[in-house]
């Protein structure tokens, strides 16, 4: 059974302070995406990552992937509130997503 | 503009009745997904279907059922042999490998 583990699943940090949030998988693939998703809303797409060593950033925040640890970081430089949500890593495994559990991240003023 | 509609938004359901959940699309996606979440929790495949009148079991389809009879219709009906189908229900297109899926706004299922 494919498994998909992301650490840490709740996460409250201050403005202006540094995190990562880890995505561990269980299979052999080499797309791993990421989204965001506000309470009681849809998921919207934050990165795409297709090989190893993808690394792709939007604003404060920094993706990465390395297929051969299975393990995608998700890196927030210099927290704000607006990035309060919860995230998800999600793998392809032959054109169906697994979805790790989410990590609810809380950012305090 | 194009997307993912699913309605209703949210939908009551009493015991013993079947209800069925709208998923339509105008990307010209060829594939289609059903994901249950519930509370706190991450996403869990129910259906998908990769072509028209052709559509695949996910890891949790017991009390579910689809068709696929268009590509752009992919509905969800939940059938009473769903014992706890209270849940958010998001369905999804994708145009491909590697692309990514396009998520429509959701269906939140609540049993009365």
């Amino acid at each position: 059974e494919l498994k998909v583990e992301q650490n840490p699943l709740f996460l409250s940090m201050q403005e202006g302070k540094n995190y990562t949030i880890y995505c561990n998988y269980s299979t052999t693939s080499d797309r791993l995406y990421w989204y965001r998703q506000d309470p009681g809303k849809s998921l919207e797409s934050l990165f795409v990552l297709l090989s190893n060593g993808a690394v792709k950033q939007e604003g404060r925040l920094m993706a990465s992937l390395d297929t051969k640890a299975r393990l995608s970081t998700l890196h927030i430089t210099a927290a704000v509130h607006d990035l309060s949500a919860t995230y998800f890593c999600a793998v392809d495994n032959f054109n169906k997503f697994y979805f790790g559990s989410g990590t609810k991240l809380n950012v305090k003023p | 503009d194009g997307g993912i509609t699913q309605s209703p938004k949210y939908l009551f359901r009493k015991e013993g009745q079947n209800v069925t959940l709208s998923c339509e699309q105008n990307l010209n996606h060829d594939a289609m997904y059903w994901y249950r979440q519930d509370p706190g929790q991450g996403l869990r495949l129910i259906y998908y279907s990769q072509i028209v009148n052709d559509f695949q079991k996910g890891d949790i389809a017991e009390g579910y059922s689809v068709s696929r009879e268009k590509k752009e219709s992919f509905p969800l009906t939940v059938t009473s042999a769903q014992k706890n189908p209270t849940a958010f229900y998001l369905c999804a297109g994708s145009r491909g490998e590697g692309y990514g899926y396009t998520f429509g706004s959701g269906t939140r299922l609540t049993v009365v």
